[in-house]
């Protein structure tokens, strides 16, 4: 069981915004950076932030991450039908449960 | 540019090990120090960390896989290796091998940078 907590699905039209949600606590998120990562449905993950807002190249600048205390946020603008995904935060946790933890995943939609 | 990819038995017998190896091409694993690891996901669930190894052979585990899983690295072959034991149907996934990045302003390697294609692995008599 995931201790980062995502909404289940997102979704919104072409060219809007959306931003998906990852909540944990003090022993992940609040002291450790946050990654996000995109797995179009029959392929493998993608990096596709990491140190919370970085982009790795070649991720377009659509796509942007922040953090807050214990929560971080992904942000996607300018949605595009190829952004319909499943997204995932994962971090470093240093309390016992696991050395590295992945969210919940949420799914996004381009209605 | 890396590429990874996995490879092994698609079936694995109950109470059995499995065992996955992860080819690495582009680039050599003991050129430069970075961790190396896999990832699993049940089929239709999230994302799970199974553990990583160090260039040098250092190892993180997931606590809750700790006492069944070994992860190496053979570095004349250029390829690392998970074995998960006493398995059961709970333990059918895909597993992805991955190779950590590195951030320069940070300093952390804990981002997933490559993935290989990841391979199904059944669990079932």
């Amino acid at each position: 069981q995931s201790v980062l907590t995502q909404p289940p699905s997102v979704s919104a039209t072409p060219g809007q915004k959306v931003t998906i949600s990852c909540s944990g606590t003090s022993s992940n998120i609040g002291n450790n950076y946050v990654s996000w990562y995109q797995q179009v449905p029959g392929t493998a993950p993608k990096l596709l932030i990491y140190d919370n807002n970085r982009r790795p190249s070649g991720i377009p600048d659509r796509f942007s991450g922040s953090k807050s205390g214990t929560s971080a946020t992904l942000g996607i603008t300018g949605l595009q039908t190829g952004d319909e995904a499943d997204y995932y935060c994962g971090t470093w946790d240093g309390s016992l449960s696991a050395p590295y933890v992945f969210g919940t995943g949420t799914k996004v939609t381009v209605l | 540019q890396l590429q990874l990819q996995e490879s092994g038995p698609g079936l694995v017998k109950p109470s059995e090990t499995l065992s996955l190896t992860c080819i690495v091409s582009g680039d050599s694993i003991s050129s430069r120090s970075y961790y190396w690891g896999w990832i699993r996901q049940p089929p239709g669930k999230g994302l799970e960390w199974i553990g990583s190894i160090y260039s040098s052979g250092g190892t993180y585990y997931n606590p809750s896989l700790k006492s069944r899983v070994t992860i190496s690295v053979d570095t004349p072959k250029n390829q690392f290796s998970v074995k998960l034991s006493a398995v059961t149907a709970a333990d059918t996934a895909v597993f992805y091998c991955v190779r950590h990045g590195l951030s320069r302003v940070s300093g952390s390697y804990w981002l997933f940078e490559y993935w290989g294609q990841g391979t199904l692995v059944t669990v079932s008599s």
